[in-house]
C-alpha cells in the first residue's frame, strides 16, 4: 500500500483565493481525519470523517473551512477564501476503527502559504 | 486549554544511553495514550500506545510507561541511536472525547553520535 496520499505537497496562494487539499487514505480505512500543524497551536484536529460520513467538525476554524468525503477512497479540504493565517501544514490521517490502539497513518501532509 | 502537555521543547542524549520523554495530562477520562515520532517534511509516524488499564508497554527499544494517579506517562529509548532524532508527540484519546486524540505540543529529542 502507498500510505496515506495528500497533493498538493506545497501550496502558495495569494489572499481571498480557493484553496483545495486533497487526500487518498489507505484503502480499508474507514476514519478519515484532518489536522493542521501550526507554531502556534501545535497539531489540532479540524474534522474527521467514519464511513464517510463528518462525526466531528467542531475543530474547524470557521464558515470558510469545508471539508467532503465523497467516498472510500477521497477526501478534500477547501477554504475560501483564504486568509494569511491559514498559512500551515495540514496533515491527513486514516485509521481502521478508531485508531487508538494501532493509531492513525498520516500522509506527508500540505505545506500551505497564505501571502 | 492544554489537556495534553510537554513541557520540554528539546532534549539532548548520547547515543547508547536512555532517553526519556516525559507528558502530562489532565483529562482523567483519556484511556488511551500514544506516541508518535516525526521526522522533517513527512507526517507523524505511530510508535506505540498503552491502555489507561496497564502502567507498561514494551515493543523493543521503546517502552511507554503510564502513573495514571500522577497523570503522567514517559516514553524511554534504550539504547538510543542518531536516527531516532526526531519530534516526538505524546498523544491522548479518551470515549468521552468521541475518540478524537488529542496531541501534545512536541518534543524534539537530539541523539548525539
Amino acid at each position: 500500500d502507498a500510505g496515506v496520499i495528500q497533493s498538493p505537497r506545497h501550496e502558495v496562494t495569494e489572499m481571498g483565493q480557493e484553496v483545495t487539499l486533497r487526500c487518498k487514505p489507505i484503502s480499508g480505512h474507514d476514519y478519515l481525519f484532518w489536522y493542521r500543524q501550526t507554531m502556534m497551536r501545535g497539531l489540532e484536529l479540524l474534522i474527521y470523517f467514519n464511513n464517510n460520513v463528518p462525526i466531528d467538525d467542531s475543530g474547524m476554524p470557521e464558515d470558510r473551512f469545508s471539508a467532503k468525503m465523497p467516498n472510500a477512497s477521497f477526501s478534500t479540504l477547501k477554504i475560501q477564501p483564504s486568509e494569511p493565517r491559514d498559512s500551515a501544514v495540514y496533515f491527513c490521517a486514516s485509521s481502521q476503527r478508531d485508531g487508538r490502539n494501532y493509531g492513525y497513518t498520516f500522509g506527508s501532509g500540505t505545506r500551505l502559504t497564505v501571502v | 486549554d492544554q489537556q495534553v502537555k510537554q513541557n520540554s521543547p528539546s532534549l539532548s542524549v548520547q547515543e547508547g544511553r536512555i532517553s526519556i520523554l516525559n507528558c502530562d495530562y489532565t483529562n482523567s477520562m483519556f484511556d488511551y495514550f500514544l506516541w508518535y515520532k516525526k521526522y522533517p517534511a513527512e507526517g507523524p509516524t505511530f510508535l506505540i500506545s498503552i491502555s489507561s488499564i496497564k502502567d507498561k508497554n514494551e515493543d523493543g527499544r521503546f517502552t511507554v510507561f503510564l502513573n495514571k494517579s500522577a497523570k503522567h506517562l514517559s516514553l524511554h529509548i534504550v539504547p538510543s541511536q542518531p536516527g531516532d532524532s526526531a519530534v516526538y508527540f505524546c498523544a491522548a484519546s479518551g470515549r468521552t472525547g468521541g475518540f478524537k486524540t488529542i496531541f501534545g505540543a512536541g518534543t524534539r529529542l537530539f541523539v548525539k553520535a
